[in-house]
């Protein structure tokens, strides 16, 4: 059965700290894994780490792609109060569509 | 602008209702998606579809009905025989099938069984 598992399903911090959010999966015919933030409603896109490009850089956020050890993980430097959201991991699988398969989700509270 | 428009935002049903959830885009997308969010739990992929007049079941399709009439609109039935419809319900798309790009997001619908 594909799985992804992130961790901690919860993070309270303090604003200027640095986070690692975690990411593992296990998926027949891995095609990519992605990274979206959720603050309300939509989730919004991140970051997407496949095979030719296993590290990402946004800012303040990067995310990086471990395929030996089938695992990414997010990090946030300097965070702010406007970082608090759910941040959820999917990893793209198989063949033809964009079927996703999403892990719970990492609520992250970034207080002032 | 170009994006995702799902409708209504929320909605109340009672037991043993049929009820639709509307998802429009623009984005010219060719491939479309329903999941379902609940609390501690990862999304879930409900149907998708990849052309008009085509459509697939996904992880959890039982008590659930789609169309795929125009490449535009995808809504999601939720039937009677649901037994625990109560969710956020998310639609998205993508392009190409989804093979080069993320999925965009509509803002969701979220239904409540009384």
């Amino acid at each position: 059965e594909d799985k992804v598992v992130q961790s901690p399903l919860s993070l309270v911090v303090h604003e200027g700290d640095t986070v690692t959010l975690n990411c593992s999966y296990e998926v027949t015919n891995f095609r990519s894994l992605l990274w979206y933030k959720q603050e309300k409603k939509a989730p919004t896109f991140l970051f997407m780490l496949t095979s030719s490009g296993i590290e990402k850089k946004s800012g303040r956020l990067s995310s990086i792609l471990d395929k030996k050890e089938l695992s990414s993980i997010l990090n946030i430097t300097a965070t702010q109060t406007g970082d608090s959201a759910i941040y959820l991991c999917a990893v793209a699988h198989g063949q033809g569509a964009q079927k996703l398969v999403f892990g719970q989700g990492t609520r992250l509270t970034i207080n002032p | 602008d170009g994006g995702i428009t799902q409708s209504p935002k929320y909605l109340f049903r009672k037991e043993g209702q049929n009820v639709t959830l509307s998802c429009e885009q623009n984005l010219n997308h060719d491939a479309m998606y329903w999941y379902r969010q609940d609390p501690g739990q990862g999304l879930r992929l409900i149907y998708y579809s990849q052309i008009v007049n085509d459509f697939q079941k996904g992880d959890i399709a039982e008590g659930y009905s789609v169309s795929r009439e125009k490449k535009e609109s995808f809504p999601l039935t939720v039937t009677s025989a649901q037994k625990n419809p109560t969710a956020f319900y998310l639609c998205a798309s993508s392009s190409a099938g989804g093979r080069t790009g993320e999925l965009f997001f509509g803002e969701g619908s979220r239904l409540t069984v009384l």
